[in-house]
């Protein structure tokens, strides 16, 4: 079945330096893939998001890179700053399938831990 | 403007009880999202609305959930005889359409089973 996985659970930097997320999935159907930040007894929020035909696409201080050959999905974040502390996690969805219908739903993955140390 | 809120934000109830669980999406949104997160785990999507109608249940773990929306806003996700199994995070989220790509999330109401 699909599934969206990641690769570390944990990830532990020091403020100022730049951080990687990494993400595997297994869907080669989807159509875009979504990174989502969640800080504690929030729900998640968006973060970019990269169409399956894309390989990059920057935004304010993150820039996710899509590997659609080995299905890595990675999202890092330039000068990491304590308030960047959170859950991380991808996502993905499929938009349209037989029939012309729209799927409303996203996969998410298990989620990796940033912490930023001051 | 006003986000997604869900309400209550914690609720404790014993086994076997009955509990509903509101969502207020996002004014003019019409695709409204249920996800359920697990202690330290990811969401896992329960079921969406389009509109009034639920095109896709297929997450729904049991017949003991259900959930209706009505006016095409307002949901209320329903579990009867609640176990201790069903305690997580119920997450709520709605974009302007099946198709957005972002969804806005709710705090979510966290269940607790006894």
């Amino acid at each position: 079945g699909e599934s969206v996985g990641l690769h570390l659970p944990t990830l532990s930097v020091q403020e100022g330096d730049n951080s990687i997320i990494n993400c595997a999935y297994s869907n080669s159907a989807s159509d875009y893939f979504i990174w989502y930040k969640q800080e504690s007894g929030k729900g998640p929020q968006f973060i970019i998001d990269i169409r399956s035909n894309m390989d990059k696409r920057q935004g304010q201080r993150v820039t996710v890179l899509l590997n659609k050959t080995v299905k890595h999905l990675s999202l890092q974040i330039a000068a990491t700053q304590p308030g960047d502390s959170a859950v991380y996690f991808c996502a993905e969805k499929t938009l349209w399938g037989a029939g012309g219908t729209s799927y409303g739903k996203l996969t998410f993955g298990q989620g990796t831990i940033l912490t930023v140390h001051p | 403007g006003a986000g997604v809120s869900q309400s209550p934000s914690n609720k404790v109830t014993e086994k076997g009880k009955d509990v509903e669980l509101r969502c207020d999406p996002i004014s003019g949104h019409t695709a409204l999202y249920w996800y359920r997160q697990s202690l330290g785990q990811g969401l896992e999507f329960l079921i969406y609305f389009q509109g009034n109608s639920a095109p896709d249940k297929s997450g729904l773990p049991s017949d003991r959930f259900s959930a209706e929306r009505t006016g095409g806003s307002v949901s209320t996700l329903t579990i009867q005889r609640t176990q201790q199994e069903d305690s997580a995070v119920y997450l709520c989220a709605s974009s302007q359409r099946t198709g957005s790509i972002e969804q806005f999330f709710g705090p979510g109401t966290r269940l607790t089973v006894l």
